[in-house]
């Protein structure tokens, strides 16, 4: 069975930083890109940040542009969003999905992993 | 980059069918045939419906089709069924700098 299982979320004062986490599994993890996606409460999806299946090419939303790095180890079939100077609105339920064979959509998505930051 | 237009609302009876809008510019949803929607259920992950305007993954209705003309994309959904009501997102790619964006969003009632 495909999966993806975030993990990582939690509590940040403005000014922190946390590092988000994604298992996969059921697929071969290094032919996909994959992106992370976020879901302010009750707001509606907002593309983050894009890595390439060999971790060669990133591509970020200019929101979070300079602030957070998005990493893999294909070794360990892991994704990674490392977030730093979170602002308030950065809170919301951050998703790791599997780009389609064409980059162009998200085919499988993970269960999300909260982030709130806030004083 | 400037979110997608889709109505806030739609809603139809069981057995009708609906077709949500969503209005990009002619940097996304005119240039590239790019197009993907998603179906959101309350507290659930995303789904991915349709992708590349019009091509449905395996495993999802033959009721959901998809359809662009210039810089609007359509998702209609023919014989409304009750396990439908969800909310729905539609995205483009947006190229330049390598970015995608989404639509507000559309929540579909079932009366």
């Amino acid at each position: 069975e495909v999966q993806l299982v975030e993990s990582g979320g939690g509590v940040v004062q403005p000014g922190g930083s946390l590092r988000l986490s994604c298992a996969a599994s059921g697929f071969t993890f290094d032919d996909y890109a994959m992106h992370w996606v976020r879901q302010a409460p009750g707001k509606g999806l907002e593309w983050v940040s894009l890595i390439s299946g060999d971790g060669g090419s990133t591509y970020y939303a200019d929101s979070v542009k300079g602030r957070f790095t998005i990493s893999r180890d294909n070794s360990k079939n892991s994704l990674y969003l490392q977030m730093n100077s979170l602002r308030t609105e950065d809170t919301a339920l951050y998703y790791c999905a599997k780009a389609n064979s064409g980059w162009y959509a998200f085919d499988i998505w993970g269960q999300g992993t909260m982030v709130t930051v806030s004083s | 980059q400037s979110a997608l237009t889709q109505p806030a609302s739609v809603s139809g009876s069981p057995g009708q069918s609906i077709t949500i809008s969503c209005t990009g510019t002619s940097s996304d949803v005119g240039s590239y045939n790019l197009v993907s929607w998603y179906q959101q259920h309350p507290g659930k992950a995303p789904k991915l419906m349709i992708y590349e305007v019009s091509k449905r993954p395996s495993g999802v209705s033959n009721r959901f089709s998809g359809s662009k003309s210039g810089n609007t994309a359509s998702l209609t959904i023919s014989g409304l069924q009750a396990e439908d009501e969800a909310d729905y997102y539609c995205c483009s790619y947006a190229g330049s700098s390598i970015s995608w964006v989404f639509g507000g969003g559309t929540k579909l009632t079932v009366l």
